[in-house]
């Protein structure tokens, strides 16, 4: 099993100029997530979605966008990316009574 | 919403003494507090976890203690290894499976 994988690994944008994250999980979660990590500020979640089709806001969704047509991927989109989102971005998925299993990371820059 | 407190910032421990890490919680129904250790450059790791019906729980060298009614749980470590050393983030949800709200983390140093 690959648990959860994240592409890319990394990546520069300028600003305005958009993409998408994409988080792909092969456990047959339920349950994923996506989170940045800022220098001292921890995990904040973005958005989450509790099965496939649905999605759900977290504490710092603005100026994200995401998607959950297959159960098996959350796509995190940024449609006018700008400084203040040049973070690692995290995806994690879990069960419905387990833990969270988190993806490797993807390194984004921002200029 | 929930806000998730967590001390110290920083703390640099002896190889083999003991470490405590303190969190606290602002949301009574908050019944779920995971522990992710994230070693530098890598992904956050769950290395235990504790229910709100449960006072205390143990694994090996790591425990870790709920007060409910202070809204407070902690994080002990004995005997610390170099290994041990990384950044350790407390967290809080509704359920296992309800969003989950991290603290700001606690970056550990052993020294050997």
């Amino acid at each position: 099993n690959a648990g959860v994988t994240q592409t890319p690994k990394f990546r520069v944008l300028k600003t305005g100029q958009s993409m998408t994250l994409l988080c792909a999980q092969d456990m047959n979660h339920e349950y994923m997530y996506w989170y940045r990590q800022d220098p001292g500020m921890g995990l904040r979640l973005i958005h989450y979605s509790v099965g496939e089709g649905t999605t759900a806001k977290g504490e710092v969704p603005d100026g994200y966008n995401v998607s959950r047509l297959k159960k098996q991927n959350f796509l995190l989109g940024l449609e006018s990316a700008a400084p203040s989102q040049t973070s690692v971005y995290f995806c994690a998925s879990s069960w419905t009574s387990g833990s969270q299993f988190f993806g490797p990371g993807t390194r984004l820059t921002v200029l | 919403g929930e806000n998730v407190e967590q001390h110290p910032s920083t703390l640099s421990v002896q190889e083999g003494d003991s470490a405590v890490i303190k969190c606290t919680y602002s949301d009574s129904a908050s019944n779920y507090f995971p522990w992710y250790k994230q070693e530098l450059g890598k992904r956050p790791q769950l290395i235990i976890d504790i229910r709100s019906n449960v006072g205390e729980k143990k694994d090996q060298r790591i425990a870790v203690t709920l007060n409910k009614t202070a809204k407070h749980f902690s994080l002990h470590i004995t005997e610390t290894q170099p290994e041990d050393s990384a950044v350790y983030f407390c967290a809080a949800s509704k359920a296992s499976y309800d969003k989950v709200i991290f603290g700001p983390g606690t970056s550990l140093s052993v020294i050997p």
